[in-house]
């Protein structure tokens, strides 16, 4: 089976850096995504890794650690549209890469 | 192009009745997934579609719930004498192609109310 866990909500300051930790217990690993969701919106992709190491992309980057069963997600210079929330999620699955989500980081922004 | 549609977007059900949710998923998209997401939960996966063909749907809850893609594009999702616990948001997914790596690009989904 297929188990991810990650913090239920985090606050931080506009401008500052927040990081939002993911670990996993997968058998088999075919890599980790991190999708942000607004408040009654749709997940929008935000980052696919399945290497060890950081990928950044502008104020996001994602990490991924395979030995240890570990991800972070990191936004900087935070915004308040940033206040959303993340959700980890790996793939897989027989019959094809349906997702397994965590439950989800709740982000609060504060001015 | 357009993304993922999904309708409706609210649906309030009386406890017993049938509902039908219908997703659109992006043209040429070949899976299909539909998710059940709990308020203030991740989305959980319930059934997946490769074209027309139903390849997984370990994640139906129960018998109440159907699944189709008849012609692998639309897909439409069915629940049957619905229950309270059936309330939550209805999520469907597409992607361009089986495997691992593809990105899901999700619907905003039909949020349904059992009352």
């Amino acid at each position: 089976g297929q188990n991810i866990d990650q913090p239920t909500e985090m606050t931080a300051t506009e401008g500052a850096i927040v990081q939002i930790n993911c670990t996993y217990q997968t058998s088999g690993f075919n890599g980790l995504f991190w999708y942000q969701q607004h408040a009654g919106e749709a997940p929008t992709f935000l980052s696919y890794n399945v290497l060890d190491g950081l990928e950044e992309k502008g104020r996001f980057s994602s990490f991924l650690s395979r030995s240890k069963g570990y991800s972070y997600l990191l936004l900087k210079e935070l915004q308040m549209k940033d206040s959303a929330s993340y959700l980890c999620a790996v793939p897989g699955g027989a019959a094809g890469n349906k997702l397994t989500f965590g439950g989800g980081t709740r982000v609060l922004v504060k001015p | 192009g357009a993304g993922v549609s999904q309708s409706p977007r609210y649906k309030v059900a009386k406890r017993g009745q049938d509902v039908a949710l219908r997703c659109d998923p992006i043209s040429g998209h070949v899976s299909l997934f539909w998710y059940q997401q709990a308020l203030g939960q991740g989305p959980e996966f319930l059934t997946y579609f490769q074209n027309e063909a139903q390849l997984d749907k370990s994640g139906l809850p129960s018998d109440r719930f159907f699944a189709e893609r008849p012609e692998g594009s639309v897909s439409t999702l069915k629940i049957q004498r619905t229950q309270q616990e059936d309330s939550a948001v209805y999520l469907c997914a597409s992607s361009l192609a089986r495997g691992d790596s593809y990105e899901q690009y999700f619907g905003p989904g039909t949020r349904l109310t059992v009352t």
